[in-house]
């Protein structure tokens, strides 16, 4: 089965730009989704089909895929950022939807 | 406003049954694949199944196969999901959620809670 590997945890100061990674076998020829989760809440899109972003996400947030490595970016990293977040594709091959298993964002 | 509400959680013993149930309201709704995704306590997001705009697809993860059935009723703008021989695993909170064009989950309820315990 298809398997989304992402870090754990990925740690920033304000103001810098967070990078969290979504490695997969050729995840380049597939769609990425990424999700923004914070504590007690449900999931929310942040990204769709690589790098578009859903109205009312700030231009702050932007992605991109290629080769086996798809990656959010968050620019100019406010607290309010602080979460965990999801990378999603669908897999082909065996009709499943798969996840990453999550990167929690620290804002130091 | 697009709304999802989940319904039916509880906390059931290993080898119980469960009926979960997603009120869609504000959308179009025989116009959208529905999934349901779960989160167990403490960790990442796990995708339980998924059912297409007509119920033509439908699709599920592995570990639920043959315990789960997930259902719809466009009539009704209502989901299901039916859960049989529950495991201790299987404990977390599920979640349906709403997918662009079979794709990306745009809105996602807010959760109900399963708990399965002895």
């Amino acid at each position: 089965s298809y398997v989304l590997t992402q870090p754990p945890s990925v740690s920033v100061a304000p103001g810098e730009t967070a990078r969290i990674t979504c490695g997969g076998n050729n995840i380049g020829g597939k769609s990425v989704y990424w999700y923004q989760q914070k504590p007690g809440q449900a999931p929310v899109l942040v990204i769709y089909y690589d790098s578009d972003r859903p109205s009312g996400i700030p231009a702050r947030f932007s992605g991109s895929n290629s080769g086996n490595t798809a990656t959010l970016i968050i620019s100019r990293v406010e607290a309010g950022d602080e979460a965990d977040y999801y990378c999603h594709v669908w897999d082909s091959s065996s009709d499943h939807v798969v996840f990453g298993g999550g990167t929690k964002l620290t804002v130091l | 406003e697009v709304q999802l509400v989940e319904s039916g959680g509880g906390l059931v013993k290993p080898g119980g049954s469960l009926r979960l149930s997603c009120a869609a309201s504000g959308f179009t709704f025989n116009t959208y694949s529905i999934n349901w995704v779960r989160q167990a306590p403490g960790k990442g997001l796990d995708w339980v199944a998924s059912i297409s705009s007509s119920s033509t697809f439908i699709f599920y993860a592995d570990s639920v196969k043959g315990r789960f059935t997930i259902s719809r009723d466009n009539a009704k703008n209502s989901l299901s999901l039916e859960m049989n021989s529950l495991r201790v695993e299987d404990t977390a909170v599920y979640y349906c959620a709403r997918a662009v064009d079979g794709d990306f989950f745009d809105y996602w309820g807010q959760g109900t809670l399963v708990t399965v315990s002895s």
